[in-house]
């Protein structure tokens, strides 16, 4: 079965310094896509990045980048020089390709992780 | 291009009143989706739509109906509520299979049911 984990359920840090989040998932597909989601305090869910399972090359963007290991099933995201806009609630989630009925993708979201950048 | 937006933002019912949240996209998604965001618990897929015309339970059916009026518009219609079904209900569509690919949200509508 599919599943999510995102052990830290809140974090909290000073401004400019960096902040990984962690993200475990389980699944027995060989193919599946990986997410992050930004839930900033006005509520709606921003996309960030999608990562397929037989990329394991890691991202940079900008301040944000992404660290993909197969090998342990993680996929954690790590903000550099943190910033008091990049408090939110943080969602990594997991599609496996064999569970795509007619283009529909069912994602399974993690519980989150409630990240606060203190000024 | 307003994405996908969602009708009512807030909404408080009595247990046993119905209900209907809607939900529009102007992406040309084929495909829609209703989840359930409750704390500690992450988002759960309550049902989605894989294109005009079709509907299936996602993980939590349970108290919920579905109607995909047309590609634009994907509604989810509470027929008895209950107390359990406060929550925050998000909207989403999606494109598969392209370099696009990723669900795109809705605002959220957050209901209490009293």
């Amino acid at each position: 079965a599919q599943k999510v984990t995102q052990a830290q359920t809140e974090i909290s840090v000073v401004e400019k310094e960096d902040v990984t989040l962690d993200c475990v998932y389980e699944t027995r597909d060989t193919t599946y896509y990986l997410f992050w989601y930004k839930q900033p305090p006005s509520g709606e869910l921003v996309f960030l990045i999608r990562r397929n399972s037989f990329d394991e090359q890691n991202e940079i963007s900008g301040r944000y980048s992404w660290n993909f290991q197969k090998s342990t099933s993680s996929f954690n995201f790590t903000i550099t020089a943190s910033q008091v806009v990049d408090s939110a609630v943080y969602f990594c989630a997991l599609s496996e390709a064999s569970r795509v009925v007619q283009g529909a993708q069912k994602l399974v979201f993690g519980q989150g992780t409630r990240l606060t950048i203190n000024p | 291009n307003a994405g996908v937006t969602q009708t009512p933002k807030f909404q408080v019912l009595k247990t046993g009143q119905s209900m209907t949240l809607q939900c529009a996209q102007d992406m040309n998604h084929n495909s829609m989706y209703w989840y359930r965001q409750d704390p500690g618990m992450g988002l759960r897929l309550i049902y989605y739509s894989a294109s005009e015309g079709t509907t299936d339970k996602g993980e939590v059916p349970n108290g919920y109906n579905v109607s995909r009026l047309n590609k634009r518009e994907f509604s989810l219609r509470l027929e008895s509520a209950a107390p359990s079904q406060t929550s925050v209900y998000f909207c989403a569509s999606g494109l598969y299979g392209t370099v696009q690919e990723t669900q795109y949200f809705g605002p959220g509508t957050r209901l209490l049911v009293l």
